[in-house]
């Protein structure tokens, strides 16, 4: 079992819709981070976050430890947030990130 | 303010040949870290370098596979007598000062191995 599990897979969504990406581990961590994968493959740091919540513009991102969980939410979605996003957990190395394999977002227009 | 560079971004060999990746930091960032992203799997850490040293290569199969990063030029991911198996995406990230600091990645370097 992955320690770090993300719900859905894929999600497929209308412009403008509210979406939420769900995140599960397995482990205790120090910080969890949330990063956006465009196709051809950069990936950008949206997030890292140890309690609570934190904004940036759209997009929210939520964690409950002791739940083992975490939101990212987008709010009035746009073809352009179309993406792989990935969850990433660090157990308390400090550097070694354990990676969730991503969950697909198409937003159509 | 450039970010992190890696090239080539893509490279192909064959079966048995070598492969170099480079990974220039961003300016000022003095730790590197190199990740890879097998198909349909997700990302992988494999080892942490600072200038001159290995911190951390855990991750890092036992054979065929060395990273450096020295006092002057890009970290290097060196792959010997590369295998099929071995294609995959490959980043890299850097942060300014260790641990707690956000890790800033590359584009990556896509490897297929013919």
């Amino acid at each position: 079992k992955n320690e770090v599990e993300q719900s859905p897979q894929n999600l497929t969504a209308q412009e403008g819709e509210f979406i939420t990406i769900n995140c599960s581990y397995s482990v205790g961590i120090s910080a969890l981070h949330w990063l956006q994968q465009h196709p051809g493959g950069g990936i950008v740091s949206l997030f890292m976050l140890s309690s609570g919540k934190k904004k940036h513009g759209r997009l929210i991102a939520t964690i409950n430890i002791q739940e083992k969980h975490s939101s990212l939410h987008i709010t009035a979605s746009h073809p352009r947030d179309s993406a792989v996003y990935i969850c990433a957990v660090d157990s308390g190395s400090n550097y070694k990130l354990t990676f969730g394999k991503g969950t697909l977002l198409t937003v159509n227009p | 303010n450039a970010g992190v560079m890696q090239n080539p971004r893509h490279l192909v060999r064959r079966r048995g040949q070598e492969a170099r990746l480079r990974c220039s930091p961003m300016k000022g960032h003095s730790h590197v870290y190199w990740y890879r992203q097998l198909p349909e799997e997700g990302l992988k850490f494999m080892v942490y370098l600072q200038k001159e040293n290995i911190i951390d290569e855990s991750g890092m199969p036992k054979e065929r596979f060395s990273a450096e990063f020295p006092k002057e030029g890009p970290s290097i991911l060196r792959i010997q007598q590369v295998v099929r198996g071995d294609s995959a995406a490959y980043f890299c990230a850097s942060s300014p000062q260790g641990s707690t600091d956000t890790q800033y990645f590359g584009p990556g370097t896509r490897l297929t191995v013919l």
